[in-house]
């Protein structure tokens, strides 16, 4: 079974732009997860999507939005990019919004230049 | 989710048993204890977990102190594939566990 998928694997864009990241959870999978690691850093948790709904969010700043469509997968945005957003982004699905275990995809690295 | 500390880095020799640290001395009753770990330019993969008892797996074997004020990661026989953060996490059970604080981990290198 495929894993957890994300596109593109790298990006590079200037400040002010607006980036869509894009994230396809495991089949039958229901929740997703967003996280930024920026360099030398532990993932920060972003935001979770559970049936569509947000579930959660972090301590970001309103610039980052998410949406998660009819089929479960996500999508992350975020506008008026500054160097301080360049990271790696990571999503992560689970089979219900509270399971023990969450999988990971390989990460978008985004970086703002 | 209550802290976690962990050495930032650590050494093994190839084949030889691993025993990475964590202390959680905030740790609350219903919390439990998760580890991933994260290959290099990879996403954080999910190793184990407990909440009072040690545990085993395919992958490694976590051994919780009675107190659980502390836990500790074995690998027994470390492989170069072990080399990666290794991230110990305390996860509440039930609503609001939804999300993953990861600190900085352990960095464990593998020595040929």
């Amino acid at each position: 079974d495929a894993g957890v998928t994300q596109s593109p694997t790298h990006l590079i864009k200037t400040r002010g732009q607006h980036v869509t990241l894009r994230c396809s959870p495991i089949s039958g999978h229901k929740s997703v997860s967003w996280y930024q690691q920026v360099l030398g850093q532990g993932p920060q948790f972003i935001f979770q999507y559970y049936e569509k709904e947000e579930r959660g969010r972090g301590n970001f700043p309103d610039r980052f939005s998410a949406r998660q469509f009819p089929n479960y997968s996500s999508e992350l945005n975020v506008n008026a990019l500054l160097l301080g957003d360049s990271a790696l982004y990571l999503c992560a699905s689970s089979l219900f919004q509270y399971q023990e275990t969450q999988y990971f995809g390989p990460g978008t690295r985004l970086l703002v230049l | 989710d209550a802290k976690t500390t962990q050495p930032n880095s650590m050494e093994s020799n190839e084949e030889e048993p691993v025993h990475l640290p964590c202390n959680h001395s905030t740790i609350s009753g219903t919390d439990y204890i998760h580890w991933y770990r994260q290959l290099p330019s990879q996403g954080p993969e999910y190793v184990i977990h407990g909440l009072t008892s040690n545990v085993n797996n395919r992958m490694a074997s976590l051994a919780i102190a009675e107190d659980r004020k502390s836990s500790t990661l074995i690998l027994h026989r470390a492989t170069l594939r072990d080399a990666a953060v290794y991230y110990c996490i305390l996860r509440a059970s039930g609503a609001g566990s939804y999300q993953l604080t990861f600190g900085k981990g352990t960095k464990l290198s593998v020595i040929p």
